[in-house]
């Protein structure tokens, strides 16, 4: 298996920009999770999916920010307009085990964003 | 409410000498708690779990973990440290949401360096 796919690897851009990221979790998997990194704020959950639905977004910082999942296998995460403490390392997610709590998640290995 | 604590930003050991992480946890009920690690550039990778079948628990690449109630404490350990463990560290609770699901806390990490 190829594990969570995420892209672009490394995102640069400018502020007011619209920014998209990609994810496609691991095949079976039927929850998606995505999470920001950051120095000062550590590791956050923004939103998280089961079987392609939206099930908590109480993590998404502002109206900017949005997430999809229109397939089992993509997700998307925009940010429009970008702003500057938007800068971060953002993981996606998956797993398939979530209805017991010691469950495993396998994360994709991240998107820098960079706005500048 | 779940949260764990890790005591140390930066930990530092020479190779070959015993490493310890510290993590306490904060938890009302029998918790499920995790040992995530993250290379530098790279997705988190699950080291071990706790799912109070035994209080000791072997995960990968040497490292264990025991938990102890009485000190609200899930601490790391390894015998003998490589360079290859140079790394970040991530205790993390499993906490049961309302939405009937379990998510994620993690703690803030601890910054394992490794000296030659």
């Amino acid at each position: 298996d190829a594990g969570v796919i995420q892209s672009p690897r490394h995102e640069v851009t400018e502020m007011g920009q619209e920014v998209t990221l990609r994810c496609k979790p691991i095949s079976g998997h039927d929850y998606l999770f995505w999470y920001r990194q950051t120095m000062m704020r550590g590791l956050e959950l923004l939103i998280y999916f089961n079987n392609n639905v939206p099930i908590d977004d109480s993590g998404m910082p502002e109206d900017r920010f949005s997430a999809k999942m229109p397939n089992a296998s993509f997700s998307t995460l925009k940010i429009q307009p970008s702003e500057p403490r938007d800068s971060a390392v953002y993981f996606c997610a998956s797993t398939t085990r979530q209805g017991v709590p010691a469950y495993e998640q396998y994360f994709g290995p991240g998107t820098r964003l960079t706005v500048t | 409410a779940q949260s764990v604590t890790q005591l140390d930003s930066h930990v530092s050991v020479s190779e070959g000498t015993p490493v310890l992480l510290r993590c306490n946890y904060s938890s009302s009920y029998s918790p499920s708690l995790f040992w995530y690690v993250q290379h530098p550039n790279k997705g988190l990778q699950l080291l071990l779990k706790y799912t109070s079948a035994a209080t000791l628990v072997k995960g990968i690449n040497g490292f264990e973990a025991e938990f102890k109630k009485s000190e609200t404490s899930f601490h790391l350990t390894k015998p003998s440290a490589h360079m290859s463990d140079a790394a970040e560290y991530f205790c993390v609770v499993s906490v049961y949401t309302t939405s009937g699901t379990y998510k994620y806390i993690f703690g803030t990490g601890t910054r394992l360096k490794v000296l030659a």
